[in-house]
């Protein structure tokens, strides 16, 4: 398996651009989590999904974020406009949750500059 | 969840055994231990976990105490890839989220 496959894996934009990161989760897995990564707020979850359906939104900064799950093999996390402070490290993981261990298997992550 | 303590930073001689504490005292009775690490410019990679008994596999080992209020990571010979940010999580397997803190940001030197 390819993994979690993340694009693009570097993103440079001016403010006020929209932007979308995208991610294809390992196949056969039924949950999605996207994270940021910044050095003063270390790595924070976004969102997640189980089976498509969004279940924790909680951790979305405000509604220039929001996130689709449209099928099991693809999501999106879109910023619009996007603001110099989103510039961070965006991750997507997976795991096969069945309601016990599950480990998350990380992509290689977005680097997102806003300018 | 409950809350981990971990130190920030810790340094480790090549191809000595590399001991990350974790302080999780508030952990409850259906939570297990979670450990993951990142490597630098990549995303977190899944260790080991566990819940009451010591658990190895070919990673490290992970030995909780009796209370569960502590454990500590075992990398057996540290070698200069194991370089990273070690994450140490408290998690209810119930749900599905895991909570990442500060880490420890272990350096392993020739």
């Amino acid at each position: 398996d390819a993994g979690v496959i993340q694009s693009p894996r570097h993103e440079v934009t001016e403010m006020g651009q929209e932007v979308t990161l995208r991610c294809k989760p390992i196949s056969g897995h039924n949950s999605l989590f996207w994270y940021r990564q910044t050095m003063m707020r270390g790595l924070e979850l976004l969102i997640y999904f189980n089976n498509n359906v969004p279940i924790d939104d909680s951790g979305m900064p405000e509604d220039r974020f929001s996130a689709k799950m449209p099928n099991a093999s693809f999501s999106t996390l879109k910023i619009q406009p996007s603001e110099p402070r989103d510039s961070a490290v965006y991750f997507c993981a997976s795991s096969r949750y069945s309601g016990g261990h599950n480990e998350q298997f990380f992509g290689p992550g977005t680097r997102l500059t806003v300018l | 969840d409950a809350k981990t303590t971990q130190p920030p930073s810790m340094d480790c001689a090549e191809g000595r055994a590399a001991n990350l504490p974790c302080n999780h005292s508030t952990i409850s009775g259906n939570e297990y231990v979670y450990w993951y690490r990142q490597i630098h410019s990549q995303g977190p990679q899944y260790i080991i976990h566990g819940l009451k008994n010591n658990e190895t596999n070919e990673m490290a080992s992970l030995i909780i105490t009796e209370d569960r209020k502590s454990s500590t990571l075992i990398l057996p010979h540290a070698t200069l890839r194991d370089t990273a940010v070690y994450y140490c999580i408290v998690h209810n397997n119930a749900g599905n989220m895991l909570t990442f803190g500060g880490g420890t940001r272990l350096m392993v030197k020739p």
